[in-house]
């Protein structure tokens, strides 16, 4: 079983909102990690989107509109990257990703289509 | 503004080494602050984290590739570069060189990726 998993597609429509969930491997307490976020354009390299650990430690990246905010769903051992308003840039490869061990691992992506 | 720029062969045959550069500018490769990591990304496929090289040349890897894979940096020249030896078709991806600020733990800097294909 994959350390993250992620939905492989999402659609939501222009103005909604949109949660995309990275779901931790079992034993995997996603209380006591930082979770990661990235998106990522066709063509282009990731880009840093925020990183949330708890309301009271989380951070977004540079330039990264406030409608990006993060969460956790400790009943579902999940954490949660909510989209707001959603706009046509927003269609993009969403990944999460955790330091584990030392290592940093990556969730699979969910490829987000706003229409 | 920090730009990383890798280089390297966009072919290599199989059972051969994959040898990568990346290139700092705008900021030091020598600083205790950030870690320098390497990420690949298969076509169509997800993130990878292969592993990362500090300014004191330690290293930590991906276990799944760790058999096959070394990493270096040079200071003076603000470049680290990755090694992956017997390299097979499933090497074939987009190799990424990213900055990670080791405080914070994200990848804040990412070069533009260079494609490696693995083909005799």
């Amino acid at each position: 079983q994959a350390v993250l998993t992620q939905p492989s597609s999402l659609s939501a429509s222009p103005g909604a909102s949109a949660s995309l969930t990275c779901t931790l491997r079992s034993g995997i307490i996603v209380g006591t990690y930082r979770i990661y976020w990235y998106q990522q354009r066709p063509g282009s390299p990731p880009q840093f989107l925020l990183r949330y650990k708890s309301d009271s430690d989380n951070q977004r990246g540079s330039g990264v509109p406030s409608r990006f905010s993060g969460s956790k769903d400790a009943s579902a051992n999940a954490g949660m990257l909510l989209i707001s308003g959603l706009q046509s840039e927003d269609e993009a490869d969403y990944y999460c990703m955790i330091w584990h061990s030392s290592a940093s691992v990556f969730g699979g992506g969910t490829k987000l289509t706003v229409l | 503004q920090v730009q990383l720029q890798e280089s390297g062969p966009g072919l290599v045959k199989p059972s051969q080494t994959l040898s990568l550069t990346c290139t700092v500018s705008g900021g030091s490769i020598n600083s205790g602050d950030y870690y320098w990591s390497w990420i690949r990304q298969p076509p169509g496929k997800g993130l990878e984290w292969i592993g990362y090289v500090y300014h004191t040349a330690s290293t930590y890897f991906n276990a799944s590739l760790r058999s096959r894979v070394t990493m270096s940096i040079d200071t003076s020249k603000n470049q680290f570069s990755l090694n992956l030896k017997s390299v097979t078709a499933a090497d074939t991806a987009v190799y990424y060189c990213a900055r990670d600020a080791s405080a914070y733990g994200y990848f804040d800097y990412w070069g533009q990726g260079t494609l490696v294909t693995v083909s005799s």
